[in-house]
């Protein structure tokens, strides 16, 4: 079985500093891995991916994430926060079968 | 235009009313995906689907039922609403399996059951 744990279900930062989204996985088989993001009122839309292809995966708006086998995690980054990046980021993992399972999520809030 | 759709965007009923959520896709894909969204639980999976003669269940498919019509549309049923079902709906669409797809989500579908 595969599951993933946002560690964070809230965080908080000024804008202009930087961003840590913290995302670990289980899963029995190579994963793969997104982060989404839903803004309010909005549905949900790829950041970025990981297909075990490159472990540093660039995605759209600057975010960026690194897959950490060893430590079995997939963390968001962004180097500063923009007052446009409030909103709802999920990590998902999925296995072979397209079985996509969803954190719980992490709600971004970015102070000016 | 939008090419994840879904009707109603919003939806209030009353228990025990049956009631039937729709979603259309213009992206040709043949995977669709029905999942719900609660506050603190992230997104589950209710019902999938391979193509129009392959229906599977997800992880929460009880009281829920579904109706694949045409490639593009998928039909998410509560035959009985009671409230533990007011949640968000969300319909998403995938090209493909073998998990390194992404799936494609539509604005999603508020019901509220009173």
């Amino acid at each position: 079985a595969q599951s993933v744990t946002q560690l964070d279900s809230h965080v908080s930062v000024s804008e202009g500093t930087p961003v840590l989204l913290r995302c670990n996985y289980s899963s029995s088989y190579s994963p793969s891995l997104f982060w989404y993001v839903q803004h309010p009122n909005k549905g949900l839309q790829l950041l970025l991916k990981y297909t075990s292809a490159a472990t540093l995966v660039k995605g759209i708006n600057g975010f960026e994430a690194e897959f950490k086998k060893s430590e079995t995690s997939f963390h968001l980054t962004k180097p500063s926060a923009h007052m446009s990046d409030a909103a709802e980021y999920f990590c998902v993992v999925s296995d072979t079968n397209n079985d996509m399972r969803f954190g719980a999520g992490t709600r971004l809030t970015v102070k000016p | 235009d939008a090419d994840v759709t879904q009707t109603p965007r919003n939806r209030i009923t009353k228990t025990g009313k049956r009631i039937m959520l729709e979603c259309s896709q213009t992206k040709g894909h043949d995977r669709m995906y029905w999942y719900r969204q609660d506050p603190g639980l992230g997104l589950r999976l209710i019902y999938y689907s391979f193509d129009v003669k392959d229906i599977n269940k997800g992880e929460i498919s009880d009281g829920y039922s579904v109706s694949r019509q045409a490639q593009a549309k998928f039909s998410l049923s509560l035959e009985s609403a009671i409230p533990n079902q007011t949640a968000l709906y969300f319909c998403a669409t995938s090209p493909g399996t073998g998990g390194r797809y992404e799936q494609y989500f539509g604005p999603g579908t508020r019901l509220t059951v009173t």
